[in-house]
């Protein structure tokens, strides 16, 4: 699975966007991009994923470039609830179940 | 319907001894995978088990096996326990092996003394 990094920490104010940079410069074509968020003392939740299009669902907004080497996580009005550590991930999909996460983002939103 | 669960809660041990922990998988759930999170940082793959069989394993000493039960249960079995083993165990279910999305319990916080 390609390697991907993520800055350690980030802050939002509530009701903003929050804009989560992944960059994974060593995709290979057939690697799934994957998001996760671990709110603390929790299991990892998932959020979304992608192949090269941009998708959407009622959680986020995953933003792929168009050279596939990175990618944003945008949370479009972000709540204090969305404090978490946010996981980029890439791997050959669609087996999720053997997943390697990194360190991830440490989202922090504030009022 | 009640999502992955996971026994127990938390757990003390002394170095030396073995553990087991359960994971319990969504209904309908035909795989299981673990994973080990030390404290600070992300979730690392064990293992991987579909239909009752091994179908991945990370890089994980021989101390630590699984195996999953017909009823798609799995058993995580750590020997042999050190220091070092102390963490959150994880298990995610998905409904098959080569499926895109993940669902994780809340995990056993081990702690070894």
């Amino acid at each position: 699975d390609a390697k991907t990094t993520q800055p350690t920490s980030m802050d939002c104010a509530e009701g903003r966007a929050a804009n989560l940079p992944c960059n994974h410069s060593t995709i290979s074509g057939n690697e799934y991009v994957y998001w996760y968020r671990q709110i603390h003392s929790q299991g990892p939740q998932y959020i979304i994923h992608g192949l090269k299009n941009n998708e959407t669902n009622e959680m986020a907004s995953l933003i792929i470039t168009e050279d596939r080497k990175s990618s944003t996580l945008i949370l479009p009005h972000a709540t204090l609830r969305d404090t978490a550590v946010y996981y980029c991930i890439v791997r050959v999909g669609p087996n999720a179940g053997k997943s390697t996460f990194g360190d991830g983002t440490t989202l922090t939103v504030k009022p | 319907d009640a999502g992955v669960t996971q026994s127990p809660t938390h757990l003390i041990k002394t170095r030396g001894q073995h553990v087991t922990l359960r994971c319990s998988p969504i209904s309908g759930h035909k795989s299981v995978s673990w994973y080990q999170q030390v404290l600070g940082q992300g979730p690392q793959f064990i293992f991987q088990y579909y239909e009752k069989e091994e179908r991945g394993r990370g890089n994980f000493p021989d101390r630590f096996s699984a195996r999953q039960f017909p009823n798609y249960s799995s058993e995580l079995n750590v020997n042999a326990l050190l220091l070092g083993d102390s963490a959150l165990y994880l298990c995610a279910s998905s409904l098959v092996r080569d499926q895109e999305t993940q669902y994780f319990g809340p995990g056993t916080r081990l702690l070894v003394l």
